[in-house]
């Protein structure tokens, strides 16, 4: 069971150049979410998503864009990476009946650094 | 609107002495409330989960909090800390958020030091 899979762990950018951060899940979820976690900020969400084709924006969506075609997969794409973009990166999945009492669950994390 | 308050961002307790980390919370309706625990390089764990079932609940690890309506607290506790506990925790509350799907609001988090 392998839960909410993050690729990759770790990778670094130069300024301007483009990535796609991989999530999957195999929990049926219907609901997912991007977040991204700043020293002694918590976590802010980027973007989520209720279900395949349907995505809307969170907190801070700037510089980043989505898309979900698979209930399993929820992409995110960083467009001319900006040294501001340097984070951590965690997607989570949550079932989507009853989804206010669900916990969420949470991938390892992507650790990007823009130089 | 909700909000999430963890009041010590950094609290030290001693190897087995309790542990109280502090959250407050605000909101206009009854939350789900969740605690995680993010261990150094580590996704974010679920510890335990309220819903409005019983007010005490009780997680892993030996960790348990108690919801109080009153105090609009939600204050997580172990009763004897192990070298092990030393991590990042995270309040969490939930709200129905009719028809979006994003009623989630995280507090910034406490890092729990256990001196040996």
């Amino acid at each position: 069971n392998a839960g909410v899979t993050q690729t990759p762990k770790f990778r670094i950018l130069k300024i301007g150049q483009s990535m796609t951060l991989q999530c999957a899940q195999d929990m049926n979820h219907n609901y997912m979410y991007w977040y991204r976690q700043d020293p002694g900020m918590g976590l802010k969400l980027i973007y989520y998503s209720v279900g395949a084709g349907i995505t809307d924006k969170g907190e801070v969506p700037n510089g980043y864009n989505v898309s979900r075609s698979t209930t399993e997969d929820f992409p995110l794409r960083l467009e001319l990476a900006a040294p501001s973009q340097t984070s951590v990166y965690f997607c989570a999945s949550r079932t989507g009946r009853g989804a206010y009492n669900s916990p969420l669950h949470f991938g390892n994390g992507t650790r990007l650094t823009v130089t | 609107a909700q909000s999430v308050t963890q009041l010590d961002s950094h609290v030290s307790v001693s190897e087995g002495t309790p542990v109280l980390l502090r959250c407050n919370y605000s909101s206009s309706y009854s939350p789900s409330l969740f605690w995680y625990v993010q261990h150094p390089n580590k996704g974010l764990q679920l510890l335990l989960k309220y819903t409005s079932a019983a007010t005490l609940v009780k997680g892993i690890n030996g960790f348990e909090a108690e919801f109080k309506k009153s105090e609009t607290s939600f204050h997580l506790t172990k009763p004897s800390a192990h070298m092990s506990d030393a991590a990042e925790y995270f309040c969490v509350v939930s709200l129905y958020s009719g028809g979006g799907a994003d009623g989630l609001t995280f507090g910034k988090g406490t890092h729990l030091i256990i001196q040996p």
